[in-house]
């Protein structure tokens, strides 16, 4: 079964630091696709970023890296120079390749507080 | 880009009546429609995967006959809360796609309180 661990509940950075919230991933599938979401506390689901599992290199989105380590089965979201505006919830998720049913199935989250 | 409205954004319902949820994809055309719920502080949590013109595949612990999802057109989703009760407010929230490598879109989310 596909599962999605984020084991920071909350995070804290000073503005203009750049932070890296955690995620790993447990799957059999050797296809499978994974994102990164925003949540703010309006609760909209804001894209950020995807990682192929064929992806050679790691994606990268304006100040959104994902850090893709395939053999630890790690995609870690690097965040470089924090705004306030970056504060909020954010969700890991994973979807399955090539599967009529492709569902996307999210981690618990990691809320993040960027300081002043 | 693809854009998903979901309706109504906040709903108020009393215990026993049942409440209905649109989700429409404005500029694309929808292949699956997700829903999802989500608790305070918690975990977006798949309900349902609908498929146009097919019904819907339930996550498992998920009640059919209360969570009634219809995915009458490419554009349309619909999930009814039947016999609402208290323990069912929720963030509801559904997630559209045109097929597997086409990512997902999500609605702005409906917040259901039944009184």
């Amino acid at each position: 079964a596909q599962k999605i661990t984020q084991t920071q509940p909350g995070m804290f950075v000073q503005e203009k630091e750049a932070v890296t919230l955690d995620c790993t991933y447990d799957t059999s599938d050797p296809s499978y696709g994974l994102f990164w979401y925003k949540q703010p506390s309006s609760g909209e689901m804001i894209f950020l970023i995807y990682q192929g599992s064929y992806d050679q290199q790691n994606a990268t989105e304006g100040r959104y890296s994902l850090n893709f380590q395939k053999a630890r089965k790690s995609a870690n979201l690097v965040i470089s120079a924090s705004q306030l505006g970056d504060s909020a919830m954010y969700f890991c998720a994973m979807s399955k390749g090539g599967d009529s049913s492709y569902k996307l199935i999210f981690g618990s989250g990691t809320r993040l507080l960027v300081r002043p | 880009g693809a854009v998903v409205s979901q309706h109504p954004s906040r709903v108020i319902c009393k215990s026993g009546t049942s409440v209905k949820i649109e989700c429409r994809s404005l500029d694309f055309q929808a292949t699956t429609m997700f829903w999802y719920r989500q608790f305070p502080k918690q975990s977006l949590m798949l309900m349902a995967t609908s498929n146009e013109g097919s019904k819907a595949t339930y996550e498992q612990g998920v009640e059919k006959d209360k969570f009634l999802i219809n995915h009458a057109s490419l554009t349309l989703s619909t999930l009814t809360v039947t016999s609402a009760h208290p323990e069912d407010s929720s963030f509801y929230i559904c997630s559209a796609s045109k097929g597997p490598n086409y990512g997902y879109t999500f609605g702005s989310g409906t917040r259901l309180t039944v009184v």
